[in-house]
């Protein structure tokens, strides 16, 4: 099994909607979450940690569930800015992170 | 806000050469890292490095490769002769400490080709 999953799209949305991905991994002892960002041949960037009280930043909503080893994302209101490769990435507790291979997000117009 | 910078952002060498990635991370960090990113898969970690010293290694990180910080700014990575699975984007990356909510920032890569 992989150590982190996800789907890797690509959803197809068009703007105004509202689109969620969805990861699980396989360590049970992974002690920090995260959700970056990746566009074309760039770096990730950091767009949210997620915690297991859920956590809300704009348009972004991350949700934690540790008995399920889940972790997703929801965006509200898709802009085309939102476009982008959406990475789970999962702190071990080895200290490095883990990355999932991300899902592709286009937003249309 | 402060940056983590790599040079250079495209290097392109001959199957067996030896290149040097370079970085200079965020200056009043302390830990350092190196990632790859093979075309259409996923980011993978490599090395951390602290207090002068490898603090971890994936698999991946074999004899081939050392990394080094020549002075207070420089991070470099070094592949010793390279080969054509090399071939990848190098992420540098920096944090202040290494607690588990610790934000990582990333330089913006150096696109490697091995021909």
């Amino acid at each position: 099994r992989k150590e982190v999953e996800q789907d890797p799209g690509p959803f197809n949305v068009p703007e105004g909607a509202t689109v969620a991905f969805n990861c699980t991994y396989s360590n049970s002892a992974s002690q920090s979450f995260f959700w970056y960002r990746q566009d074309c041949r760039k770096e990730p960037k950091l767009l949210m940690s997620v915690y297991s009280s859920g956590n809300e930043d704009g348009r972004f909503t991350a949700q934690l569930n540790r008995a399920s080893q889940y972790i997703s994302l929801l965006i509200r209101d898709s802009k085309l800015s939102d476009s982008a490769t959406y990475l789970c990435v999962v702190n071990t507790g080895r200290r490095a992170l883990t990355f999932g291979s991300g899902t592709r997000l286009q937003v249309q117009p | 806000e402060p940056e983590v910078t790599q040079t250079p952002s495209h290097q392109v060498t001959q199957m067996g050469q030896e290149v040097i990635l370079r970085c200079v991370p965020i200056s009043n960090h302390l830990y350092f890292y190196w990632y790859r990113q093979i075309l259409g898969q996923k980011v993978e970690f490599l090395v951390s490095f602290y207090n002068n010293e490898i603090s971890e290694k994936s698999e991946i990180f074999d004899d081939q490769f050392s990394v080094e910080r020549p002075d207070g700014s420089n991070f470099t990575l070094k592949i010793r002769s390279t080969k054509l699975e090399d071939s990848a984007m190098y992420f540098c990356a920096s944090s202040l400490s290494t607690g588990y909510n610790e934000k990582l920032f990333f330089g913006s890569g150096t696109q490697l080709s091995v021909l």
